[in-house]
């Protein structure tokens, strides 16, 4: 299991986004990915690998832990940054994490 | 540029059968795996199934497992989902995805809802 804290995080752009993702049972090989959406879109790759950025996503946007926790981190939040963001690990089978929505 | 285009969605009835395609462009198709996840407001992100670059290989979660089956024609470069034995909480809105080595998932088809009602 997948669990994302904050469930909300609201910030204003510029500032600085931590989201946690934190799993019940370790994840081997840092087999850990982020994904961002936007209302009425599908889920984008951000991050895979625990920190590998996803092709076209901007260096703002770093993931990094190991084992059961797992950061993504927003350094300096744009307005189109304003989303949900979903954790996955696919270690054992593959499960997402419940959600952290981005909000002004 | 990578393309995904789900049909064959719509509504179901309990019990009942809905089969979903997915056409896939720009990308050499049959050097990858293919899944089909779905999202609910209640449940979030499930995988839902995937299948290997030649189709001998197949997974399932397991609340679909013996009613949905997964499959590939690589020469029309398509993966389907037949989806037998529909239940209510299997409405959802499905995605056809590219899996990269049976891990994460790189590019995400639009969407295709599925609704399972009487």
């Amino acid at each position: 299991v997948l669990t994302q804290s904050p469930g909300t995080l609201s910030l204003s752009p510029g500032e600085r986004a931590t989201l946690s993702c934190r799993a019940s049972q370790s994840v081997g090989g840092r087999y850990l990915a982020w994904y961002q959406q936007k209302p009425g879109q599908a889920p984008r790759l951000l991050i895979y690998h625990t920190s590998n950025r996803a092709t076209g996503i901007p260096d703002r946007f770093s993931g990094s832990g190991s084992g059961t926790d797992f950061t993504l981190t927003i350094s300096r939040l744009e307005p189109e940054d304003f989303a949900m963001y979903y954790c996955q690990q696919y270690d054992k089978s593959k499960t997402f994490g419940q959600g952290t929505r981005v909000e002004i | 540029e990578v393309q995904l285009e789900e049909s064959g969605g719509g509504l179901g009835q309990p019990g009942g059968s809905l089969r979903l395609s997915c056409l896939a462009s720009g990308f050499t198709f049959r050097r990858y795996w293919m899944s089909w996840l779905r999202q609910t407001p209640g449940k979030g992100l499930e995988f839902v199934a995937n299948i290997n670059e030649v189709g001998r290989e197949k997974y399932y979660v397991d609340s679909v497992r013996g009613r949905f089956t997964i499959s590939r024609d690589n020469a029309k470069n398509s993966v389907y989902l037949q989806m037998n034995s529909l239940r209510v909480e299997d409405t959802a809105v499905y995605y056809c995805v590219r899996d990269v080595d049976h891990g994460h998932f790189d590019f995400w088809g639009q969407g295709i809802l599925v609704t399972v009602s009487s």
